[in-house]
């Protein structure tokens, strides 16, 4: 089975750095994928680690260490916008359903 | 961008209704699901469906549920007889080979 660890919430002002950790215990997957949903709508993918290392997307990276089981979501210049939970989720090899951390709720303050 | 489209935005309907969730996924995706999320709390995987049939399903998904892939463009989620238990956001989503979930914007079911 899979699980997958992150944490509930938290707080940044503005303009600041937050990362969002992710511990996972799964067997073989693809990768690590990273998810936003804003209250009301739909998870909008962010990001996917199918490699070890570093993901950059703009405003947004993506860390994946396989052999530490984690991964992490860099949110750099946080804007007011940024307001949202976060999820992480494992692709697993099979064709099976993708697992979803219970998420983490970022709020950005001015 | 190609986009995955859900209809109705919002269900409503009585206890014991039938209901039909409707899905257009991602014309090349391979790999279709539903999943689910109650009002404030997490996403829960339902069911995914590949090459015309269930591939895993989870406890949720009970003989109260069915999906079909009535054509090559259509992926349906039918709950058969509804309960208040059962309102929630219901999201469809695709994917191809190895590739990220594409997530619908959901259908809003609210049974009364």
């Amino acid at each position: 089975g899979q699980s997958l660890e992150q944490p509930s919430e938290v707080t940044a002002v503005e303009g600041a750095i937050v990362q969002i950790n992710c511990t996972y215990q799964t067997s073989g997957f693809y990768g690590l994928s990273w998810y936003q949903q804003h209250d009301g709508g739909a998870p909008t993918f962010l990001s996917y680690n199918a490699l070890d290392g570093l993901e950059e997307t703009g405003r947004f990276s993506s860390f994946l260490s396989r052999s530490d089981s984690y991964g992490y979501l860099l949110l750099q210049e946080l804007q007011m916008k940024d307001s949202a939970s976060y999820f992480c989720a494992v692709l697993p090899y099979s064709w099976g359903k993708l697992q979803f951390g219970a998420g983490t709720q970022v709020v950005v303050t001015p | 961008e190609p986009e995955v489209t859900q209809t109705p935005s919002h269900q409503v309907t009585q206890m014991g209704q039938e209901v039909i969730l409707r899905c257009v996924p991602i014309s090349n995706h391979l790999y279709f699901y539903w999943y689910r999320q109650i009002l404030g709390q997490k996403v829960e995987f339902l069911v995914s469906f590949y090459n015309n049939e269930i591939s895993e399903k989870s406890e949720i998904f009970d003989d109260q549920f069915s999906v079909e892939r009535p054509d090559g463009s259509n992926f349906t989620l039918k709950i058969r007889s509804t309960k208040l238990e059962d309102s929630a956001m219901y999201f469809c989503a695709s994917r191809g080979q190895g590739s990220p979930l594409h997530f619908g914007n959901g259908t809003r079911l609210t049974v009364t």
